[in-house]
């Protein structure tokens, strides 16, 4: 069974902070795909990547950056210079190698930037 | 583009009440269907999934059904809500070629 821990429960930093979120799956798959989410206020989950097990480049888009270590089982997700607007719930998440995908989520970190 | 549609968008039922919560997507065709609960600071709880018109799989046993009755609509029904049956409930589709899946705006269910 896939399973997926997101240790840390909420994290408070000042806004232009960087902040990074950790994420460690597992999984007996060979070929997976991982996920993050965001869950502004509203409620509503966005999700902001995907990343396939065979591919292992980190990923940069804009302030946010991903690293992807098979070798540790993580996929930690940093915001650099962080701003209120990235106050929300993440979730990271693991799914198969189908179209169809039941995915599971961690319990997700909740982030708090205050001005 | 794709658009994925739940209503109501909020929701306050007595116990033993029945539910109906919709989902409707749009821009897609042949979209693989799932319904989710998260409970108040809680994780995602995958509760059904469709593969398709009339094809139903349920997650966790409960009070709470579903149906597809067209190719983009889903339904999450139950009977007789329980208190234990309040929480947030979302819907979400996914692509045939793609592995994301997309959520709506979720439906915010209390049970009294």
């Amino acid at each position: 069974a896939q399973k997926v821990t997101q240790a840390q429960t909420e994290i408070s930093v000042v806004e232009k902070e960087d902040v990074t979120l950790d994420c460690v799956y597992e999984t007996r798959d060979t070929t997976y795909y991982l996920f993050w989410y965001k869950q502004p206020p509203s409620g509503e989950l966005v999700f902001l990547i995907r990343r396939n097990s065979f591919d292992e480049q980190n990923e940069i888009s804009g302030r946010y950056s991903w690293n992807f270590q098979k070798s540790t089982s993580s996929f930690n997700f940093t915001i650099t210079a962080s701003q209120v607007v990235d106050s929300a719930v993440y979730f990271c998440a693991i799914g198969g190698n189908t179209g169809f995908q039941k995915l599971v989520f961690g319990t997700g970190t909740r982030l708090l930037v205050s001005p | 583009s794709q658009t994925i549609h739940q209503w109501p968008a909020t929701l306050v039922q007595p116990v033993g009440s029945p539910l109906s919560l919709e989902c409707t997507v749009e821009g897609t065709s042949n979209p693989n269907l799932y319904w989710y609960r998260q409970a108040a600071g809680r994780g995602l709880q995958l509760l059904f999934y469709s593969v398709g018109i009339g094809q139903i799989s349920s997650e966790v046993p409960q009070n709470l059904s579903a149906s597809r009755p067209q190719d983009r609509q889903f339904i999450l029904s139950s009977k007789k809500l329980l208190l234990s049956d309040s929480g947030f409930y979302l819907c979400a589709w996914s692509g045939q070629a793609n592995y994301e899946q997309y959520f709506g705006p979720g439906t915010r269910l209390t049970v009294t």
